[in-house]
């Protein structure tokens, strides 16, 4: 069935370094990408989104990716910090979906 | 603005009791929807609700869960009786209702079910 799902289930990165977590998505019909963190013992918060007719967006510290040619999706941290440390969902929706589909997640760890 | 609230926060029950989870939503929102993550597994839909009204309960597993929503307000899952794979965290979320597809939702800290 249609799934979205993550490259790496953790990502080991030193405080300062830029991060990059991936994502593959197999429903061609997705037309909106989100991207939460969740921290530990905490529900998954919104970063950031994108819709499909746009291939790059940018928040405070984080850009999404989207290449809609390979089904793929992008979380670039810059300068990760600690407080970054946290599993990284991408999801996604399709056709007017209120529902979002979520991925398995990656694990960011951070080292100081 | 008060967040989503779930309670209780943590629930260790033993195998074949009844616990329920209940979710209070932001105000004015009329999605409601649950979720559920198993240790180390991809967050899973369960359902949604708009309003007081199942919109979809394709992602309930069994019909040992039962999820209600009294008056579009607050809403409660319950899972009786429990079994051991029901171990997981579950969480509720919400978000408006406007133009579909693209909208927010916004996650509680979810229910953390251990079943023993």
């Amino acid at each position: 069935g249609e799934s979205v799902g993550l490259h790496l289930p953790t990502l080991s990165v030193q405080e300062g370094d830029n991060s990059i977590i991936n994502c593959a998505y197999s429903n061609s019909a997705s037309d909106y990408f989100i991207w939460y963190k969740q921290e530990s013992g905490k529900g998954p918060q919104f970063i950031i989104d994108i819709r499909s007719n746009m291939d790059k967006r940018q928040g405070q510290r984080v850009t999404v990716l989207l290449n809609k040619t390979v089904k793929h999706l992008s979380l670039q941290i810059a300068a990760t910090q600690p407080g970054d440390s946290a599993v990284y969902f991408c999801a996604e929706t399709a056709g007017g979906s209120y529902i979002p589909t979520f991925g398995r997640g990656t694990s960011l760890i951070v080292h100081p | 603005e008060a967040g989503v609230t779930q309670f209780p926060s943590h629930s260790v029950i033993e195998k074949g009791q009844t616990v329920t989870l209940r979710c209070d939503p932001i105000s004015g929102h009329d999605n409601l929807y649950w979720y559920r993550r198993v240790m180390g597994k991809e967050i899973k839909f369960l359902l949604h609700f708009v309003k007081e009204s199942k919109q979809d309960e394709s992602g309930m597993p069994n019909n040992r869960f039962l999820a209600e929503r009294t008056g579009g307000t607050y809403s409660t899952l319950k899972v009786q009786p429990a079994e051991l794979e029901d171990s997981g965290v579950y969480f509720c979320a919400s978000s408006p209702l406007g133009p579909s597809g693209g909208n927010t939702i916004y996650f509680g800290e979810g229910s953390w079910l251990t079943v023993v």
